[in-house]
């Protein structure tokens, strides 16, 4: 197994442009999950899925993060605009859970740079 | 919030155990006890979880004690490539119910030569 998949793994853009970041959870797997990761803030859970439904999206940031969830094999988490603040790691994570422990996978992570 | 508190860092020398403890002293009955790493600029990596009894695997120990209000990680010959931010996380497991996953800003473990 590929592991979980993102990309792209660097983007740089400058403010006001529109950023799409993509995951691939693991096959199999019916949760997936999106974290911000930044020095000030450490990790910080933003949406969470199950079943390609989005359950928890209390950590997205503002109206300008849209995260989507089309199919059990994809999801894109959206900034627009963005801004240098949004400068930070994006995890994708995926888990199946199964009831009895929900490990999480976590991708290699999206740097974003916002200028 | 998150429901742990972790020492910010720690050393340890190479070959030796490395005790990482974590305190969560607000636990429920039906909340298990995770630990996840993070090497530098990969994603976290799951290690191990338990619910009350002594967990082992081929990656670390997890000691919790009897009251369950405070666990240890124990990496029992730490190497260089244990060289991470730990962290430890309580939560419900189960998909009944939703538990939002919280990091802490966990320990940074430094594996010395």
């Amino acid at each position: 197994d590929a592991g979980v998949i993102q990309s792209p793994r660097h983007e740089v853009t400058e403010m006001g442009q529109e950023v799409t970041l993509r995951c691939k959870p693991i096959s199999g797997h019916n949760s997936l999950f999106w974290y911000r990761q930044t020095m000030m803030r450490g990790l910080e859970l933003l949406i969470y899925f199950n079943n390609n439904v989005p359950i928890d999206d209390s950590g997205m940031p503002e109206d300008r993060f849209s995260a989507k969830m089309p199919n059990a094999s994809f999801s894109t988490l959206k900034i627009q605009p963005s801004e240098p603040r949004d400068s930070a790691v994006y995890f994708c994570a995926s888990s199946f859970e199964t009831g009895f422990y929900n490990e999480q996978f976590f991708g290699p992570g999206t740097r974003l740079t916002v200028l | 919030d998150a429901k742990t508190t972790q020492p910010p860092s720690m050393d340890c020398a190479e070959g030796r155990a490395a005790n990482l403890p974590c305190n969560h002293s607000t636990i429920s009955g039906n909340e298990y006890v995770y630990w996840y790493r993070q090497i530098h600029s990969q994603g976290p990596q799951y290690i191990i979880h338990g619910l009350k009894n002594n967990e082992t695997n081929e990656m670390a120990s997890l000691i919790i004690t009897e009251d369950r209000k405070s666990s240890t990680l124990i990496l029992p010959h730490a190497t260089l490539r244990d060289t991470a931010v730990y962290y430890c996380i309580v939560r419900v497991a189960g998909k009944t119910s939703y538990d939002k996953v919280i990091f802490g800003p966990g320990t940074s473990l430094s594996v010395i030569p």
